[in-house]
């Protein structure tokens, strides 16, 4: 199995509603990420989880709020977001931090948020 | 800080014509390069990498190497189809993986 999985596919959402995006990996890769992805743009880093624990976040606001239960499972919690919150939502996988570095990363689908 | 300089697209394209997207990289030591993919509607995928300097990447005829003299990896494929019509985006990464610095990706359109 060599899939990163991502649910729901599209999302519509209110700035009050609060939702949850979800991920599933069973490479057995150590390392997962949250992007966003604006239109037109490059994918931009939010957050790392590195064995279950959190490494790197990019200074996202509180609203967004990343999980990790175990290490096939990757959730990004969202509450009262904005419109310009509205983007594709991808989520990665790699074999630990260095397997990014030497053998790329792993990408699911994404989810397609919007925000009302 | 590390960044990555990739041509502007889009790159419209006949079928079986040669392609050629260039990326140019700044970073300090010695980092991976890829060039990733993303068709209409999906996530990116890994399309080729390269660790070190001469290393070759190649994959379904897209082909880049790793030019440290010149801070490039220009992607390049000798005859596109259609369904190449992708975004492109060339990143780097260090080795101890911590972050991924994209592109800002060359669209690619192949006509029939």
């Amino acid at each position: 199995d060599t899939e990163v999985t991502q649910t729901p596919k599209h999302l519509v959402m209110g700035m009050t509603n609060k939702k949850s995006l979800k991920c599933e990996q069973h490479m057995g890769h150590r390392a997962m990420y949250w992007y966003k992805q604006k239109a037109k743009k490059p994918p931009e880093l939010m957050f790392v989880y590195s064995y279950e624990k959190l490494s790197i976040n990019e200074s996202v606001p509180s609203r967004f709020s990343p999980e990790c239960p175990n290490s096939s499972l990757l959730n990004l919690h969202l509450h009262a977001l904005q419109p310009e919150d509205s983007a594709l939502y991808l989520c990665a996988s790699s074999q630990g931090l260095a397997g990014a570095g030497h053998n790329g990363q792993f990408f699911g689908p994404g989810t397609r948020l919007t925000v009302l | 800080g590390d960044s990555v300089t990739q041509m502007e697209g889009p790159v419209t394209l006949s079928e079986e014509a040669f392609l050629t997207i260039n990326c140019t990289y700044t970073a300090t030591g010695y980092p991976s390069l890829f060039w990733y993919v993303q068709y209409p509607g999906e996530g990116l995928q890994l399309l080729l990498k390269a660790t070190k300097a001469d290393d070759k990447g190649s994959n379904k005829g897209f082909e880049a190497t790793y030019r440290k003299e010149t801070t490039s990896f220009h992607l390049e494929k000798g005859s596109v189809q259609v369904s190449d019509s992708a975004v492109y985006f060339c990143a780097l990464s260090d080795r101890r993986g911590f972050k991924t610095i994209f592109g800002a990706g060359t669209r690619l359109f192949v006509k029939a």
